[in-house]
């Protein structure tokens, strides 16, 4: 069956760019049946959902950032990205990669991202 | 925005008793966008019920989603000890149209 599989750095400082990649197994990224989204959650607090990807790299972001995420997709890699600029203690959290079809699932572990310096 | 207001924040049962957990809208989505999670600690939220009402696959029958317009609804109609978790909804829509999840309801043992 698919899976997601979150990695990237655990520790970014302040005003820099998070970066976080997400690997698909089991399945093409680019069957095009699917989009891929990430979500993120801060510690003891609700699913808050940035954006998500097409297999034709159109995307769609939660306004909520700001113009601050960026997702890419490497279909040779069977990989999605995310990128989020300027980042502040408030973009700490862990973050999710999920396969989407008007619902999440599967998702990946979780990846947890600390904003300080 | 649409915002999913979920009730009640934490709700306190017994093993084998039924639980009721509410998901309301800020104004109508489609039932079809209508999900339900499950999150344990230190896990990510799995999926329990799509469509409102459909049972992901592996989910058990006492598992049961229904509602729609505004007012949704997931009930676990007897609880097992491994349900007490969080319980997210979520849906797609409203202008620009993106995701949004409700706050949580905490199911715990009483």
């Amino acid at each position: 069956q698919v899976q997601l599989q979150e990695s990237g750095p655990g520790l970014v400082k302040p005003s820099q760019t998070l970066s976080l990649s997400c690997t698909v197994s089991g399945g093409s990224i680019s069957s095009g049946d699917y989009y891929w989204s990430w979500i993120r959650q801060p510690a003891g607090k609700g699913l808050e959902w940035i954006g998500r990807i097409y297999a034709t790299g159109t995307t769609t972001y939660n306004p909520s950032l700001r113009g601050r995420a960026t997702i890419s997709i490497d279909t040779s890699k069977n990989q999605f990205s995310l990128q989020v600029t300027s980042v502040t203690a408030a973009d700490t959290a862990v973050y999710y990669c999920a396969r989407e079809g008007l619902c999440f699932d599967p998702w990946g572990q979780g990846t947890q991202v600390t904003v300080s310096s | 925005e649409i915002v999913l207001t979920q009730s009640p924040g934490t709700l306190s049962l017994s093993q084998g008793e039924r639980a009721t957990l509410s998901c309301r809208a800020s104004q109508s989505v489609s039932t079809i966008s209508l999900a339900w999670y499950q999150q344990k600690p230190g896990q990510a939220p799995r999926l329990l019920i799509y469509s409102a009402s459909r049972r992901a696959t592996g989910i058990p029958d006492r598992f049961s989603g229904s509602g729609s317009g505004t007012d949704f609804t997931l009930t676990i109609s007897r609880l097992e000890p491994e349900d007490f978790a969080v319980y997210y909804c979520h849906q797609f829509g409203g202008s620009p149209p993106i995701y949004t999840f409700g706050q949580g309801t905490k199911l715990g043992i009483k």
